[in-house]
């Protein structure tokens, strides 16, 4: 089965500076999607950025990218020039090319601090 | 256009009773998943729907069930409930499936007491 570990249960970061957020997964399948949702206290989960594990350019999204390593099963997420509205958990999220099914890891809460 | 709408927006059942939580997908959506988010936890997978068929379903036990109806929307029962299903619910839609854009709903927060 797959698994996915976020292991920063919390974060913070000054306003406008940068942050990584790390992920790890583990998988035997060579095609398969990861996502980093944002799921900010209105509780409803919204997909910041999307990687195909058969493209080996890192996804980029704005003031989000990604690092992609995936002979070591890592998905970190960036933010750059961090903003209040950041604030929120932020879930690290696996899926099997085919299979709609998402496996979440189990969050990393991010505060900005102004 | 509406997202993804869930209701009750939350609620509070007793030990032992059941409950029907509902989703609307976006209009042209024919997938519904849900998942169950306990307080501290990332989501996990219950059942998807395509087109009234279940599409697959997560390690629940039986006293989990679904269904969608023709216009796609879509009810999880829940019965006999337990303390430990006290949890936010969280349905995701997508166009057609498999599909690597689902959109979520707000969520039902349900309390067991």
């Amino acid at each position: 089965a797959q698994t996915v570990t976020q292991s920063q249960p919390e974060m913070s970061v000054q306003e406008a500076e940068t942050v990584t957020l790390s992920c790890t997964y583990d998988t035997s399948e060579s095609d398969y999607y990861l996502f980093w949702y944002k799921q900010p206290p209105s509780r409803q989960m919204i997909l910041v950025i999307r990687q195909e594990a058969y493209k080996q350019q890192n996804a980029t999204e704005n003031r989000f990218s990604v690092n992609f390593q995936k002979a070591a099963k890592s998905f970190s997420l960036k933010i750059s020039d961090s903003q209040l509205g950041d604030a929120a958990m932020y879930f690290c999220a696996y899926m099997d090319f085919g299979n709609e099914k998402l496996t979440f890891g189990t969050g990393t809460r991010l505060t900005i601090i102004p | 256009d509406a997202g993804v709408t869930q209701s009750p927006t939350h609620l509070i059942k007793t030990r032992g009773q059941h409950v029907t939580l509902r989703c609307s997908p976006i209009s042209g959506h024919k997938s519904v998943s849900w998942y169950q988010q306990v307080l501290g936890q990332g989501p996990q997978f219950i059942f998807q729907y395509y087109e009234k068929e279940e599409r697959g379903r997560g390690n629940f036990p039986d006293r989990f069930s679904a269904r969608q109806f023709p216009n796609y929307s879509s009810e999880l029962n829940v019965n006999a409930l337990l303390l430990g299903d006290s949890a936010l619910y969280l349905c995701a839609s997508s166009l057609v499936t498999p599909s690597y854009e689902q959109y979520f709903g707000p969520g039902t927060r349900l309390t067991v007491t």
